[in-house]
Formats: structure tokens, C-alpha cells, sequence
């Protein structure tokens, strides 16, 4: 089964729009956390954002925030005021339990911003 | 710091040689990751260190390939003998302390077995 499941393999927004990216997870673990990655063409991977499982409020940097509902086990990254720039592809990833140094990712979504 | 640096950033070779990767952590950090990324596959975790010791080996697809850490600063990725099918982009990524903190990762080593 898969852990992380990203279902958008495109997205399309206009700059300055926001957009939301899909991710749900499994676990039985009570403890994880959730994290968002930015891999441009360049191809470097690009922490953006993290979540911890018992965080009660939502992960916010700069224009990047972190939609997570633990009862329905998703973690969407919400990125605000859409920049040409931010075209890349983006992972969502889990890391489970306290000694489990794993990280599992997602498939990605590929994200486009146009003018 | 000049994050996680990773030699060669593109590697060619012919099917049956031996490839070397090479990664130099974030200093401090106790923690060493390899991943491969394929299209097919998406990216996988082959290996991790902690504190310079091997924790787990299970992603590692064969034989063929080995990782050492031979001190805080330095870790090494082989395949030996290499196939077209290692054909991917391998990333080195190291993290801090066990707490839930980011990984950072290397620019990645693009190899090319023909």
C-alpha cells in the first residue's frame, strides 16, 4: 500500500493565484511527521515545509502553509501569490515514528505557474 | 556551510565498470541519507548512517551496491558492476539529531550506464 499518495500528477495556476497540492498519507503510527520538498528543473531537492503529528496549528513559511487534517490523514501544501518561480516539482513526504528515520515520498505533483 | 556536497554531479560509463558517488554531510549533522530517483520508481532511501554506522541496508537493490561512511565528513556510494538499469539520479541527504528536522539534500549525481 502506498504510504504517501499524491493524486495530481499537473497543476496548472496563474501567477499570483494560489493553489493547493493534494497528499494523503497511511500510518498506524501516533507519532510522524509530514513534510513538502520543491524540486525545480535544476533538479535539487528543497525543504519547504514540515508538520509534526501532534502540532495542533497548521504549518505556515511565508507563502507556503500546510493544510493538515489528521482525522482525514492529508497534508496539502497551500501556496499562496503563485510566482513564475515557483514552477517545479513538489513531494510530499512522511517520516514515521520516533526512531524511524525513514522518509518516504510521494510520487510529486508537477506544478506550472504562467503569466 | 556549503550544504551537502555531492561529486560527480554527472557521471557516464559503460556497463560492467565501477562507479563510485561521493558525499561530503553538512558538518555537525549525524545523520546520512542515499536516495535513488528514477521515473519509474520515484525516489527511494538505499541506505542511511547514523553517527557514521550503517542503520539500514534494505532499500540497497543488490549486490552490486555498497555505501561506507568511513568518518563524519565523507560517505561513498558503489556500484560494482554498474548496468544500464542503475541508470537514475542518486542523492545524498544528511539531517541533525532525532528530533522531526528537515534533511538537506545534495544537488545529485545524474549516472548514466550505457
Amino acid at each position: 500500500a502506498q504510504k504517501i499518495t499524491q493524486t495530481q500528477p499537473g497543476m496548472f495556476v496563474q501567477e499570483k493565484e494560489a493553489v493547493t497540492l493534494d497528499c494523503t498519507y497511511d500510518t498506524s503510527d501516533q507519532s510522524y511527521g509530514l513534510f513538502w520538498y520543491k524540486q525545480p528543473s535544476s533538479g535539487e531537492m528543497i525543504f519547504l515545509i514540515y508538520q509534526g503529528s501532534y502540532d495542533e496549528q497548521n504549518a505556515t513559511e511565508g507563502r507556503y502553509s500546510l493544510n493538515f487534517q489528521k482525522a482525514r490523514k492529508s497534508a496539502n501544501l497551500v501556496i499562496s501569490a503563485s510566482q513564475l518561480g515557483d514552477s517545479a516539482m513538489y513531494f510530499c513526504a512522511m517520516r514515521e515514528g520516533t526512531g524511524f528515520q525513514k522518509l518516504v515520498f510521494g510520487t510529486g505533483t508537477r506544478l506550472l505557474v504562467s503569466p | 556551510d556549503a550544504g551537502v556536497i555531492q561529486s560527480p554531479r554527472h557521471e557516464v560509463t559503460e556497463m560492467g565498470q565501477e562507479v563510485t558517488l561521493r558525499c561530503k554531510p553538512i558538518s555537525g549533522h549525524d545523520y546520512l541519507f542515499w536516495y535513488r530517483q528514477t521515473m519509474m520508481r520515484g525516489l527511494e532511501l538505499l541506505i542511511y548512517f547514523n553517527n557514521n554506522v550503517p542503520i539500514d541496508d534494505s532499500g540497497m537493490p543488490e549486490d552490486r551496491f555498497s555505501a561506507k561512511m568511513p568518518n563524519a565528513s565523507f560517505s561513498t556510494l558503489k556500484i560494482q558492476p554498474s548496468e544500464p538499469r542503475d541508470s537514475a539520479v542518486y542523492f545524498c541527504a544528511s539531517r541533525q539529531g532525532e528530533l522531526n528536522t528537515e534533511a538537506f539534500f545534495g544537488q545529485g549525481t545524474r549516472l548514466t550506464v550505457v
